[in-house]
């Protein structure tokens, strides 16, 4: 299967601790997203990677999240102190340098914080 | 602000009959607005999209209209099949380089009765 990865596909915390999660992107995409989806509401955007540089970060990404892609390759999200708000599905795409917006999404990473 | 709007949160028609989805928007400096497709448990699939110069575009079963005066689009699926089941996502891609930064809608969840 050469689709977009992610991993874990569930992760249960208790609040104040600190959570990660990985995404393998389709292997030719040099762009990488971070999504957020909560009950009801549609995916929001987080963060996105061209290879390994981060271009732009979302408002909503407080101080606590932070996403790497070190070698323009895979990539991590990290949650440091979970929050209780931070409970939602964590969507990673990845596309290839095209303006249309079509971009292919993995199955998400749930996030329950206890 | 809810920059794009799905104002139906479900839709059920009977198969074969036309599934009309619609979406509304305020945010002119989109250029592009997709609709994507999910199955419970899958990430969004991208289904269809359209350029903010044209008004129609058609793929198979399904045709996305835009009407920028009313700041409006539609996803119409003829002959509606079982399979098309799914919650769709409209979405707005605002021009310039943050390429796949998508602005989603809530989603409609669409059900086809056989």
């Amino acid at each position: 299967d050469t689709g977009v990865s992610q991993d874990p596909r569930h992760k249960i915390t208790k609040r104040g601790q600190n959570v990660t999660f990985r995404c393998d992107p389709i292997s030719e995409h040099n762009r990488l997203y971070w999504y957020r989806q909560t009950l009801g509401q549609g995916p929001e955007f987080l963060t996105y990677f061209q290879n390994e540089a981060q271009l732009e970060k979302s408002r909503l990404l407080s101080d606590r999240f932070s996403a790497e892609r070190p070698k323009g390759s895979f990539s991590t999200l990290e949650i440091q102190r979970t929050e209780q708000g931070d409970s939602a599905m964590y969507l990673c795409a990845s596309s290839v340098d095209t303006y249309t917006g079509e971009l292919f999404f993995g199955e998400g990473s749930r996030l329950t914080v206890l | 602000d809810q920059q794009v709007k799905q104002n139906s949160p479900s839709l059920s028609v009977q198969e074969g009959r036309i599934s009309i989805l619609n979406c509304d928007y305020t945010n002119s400096m989109f250029d592009y607005f997709l609709w994507y497709k999910k199955y419970p448990a899958e990430g969004p699939t991208f289904l269809i999209s359209i350029s903010s110069i044209k008004d129609k575009n058609e793929d198979g079963r399904f045709t996305v209209f835009l009407n920028k005066s009313a700041k409006h689009l539609s996803l119409h699926i003829v002959p509606s099949q079982p399979g098309d089941s799914a919650v769709y996502f409209c979405a707005g891609q605002a021009g310039g380089t943050s390429y796949g930064k998508l602005t989603f809608g809530q989603g409609t969840i669409l059900t086809v009765h056989p």
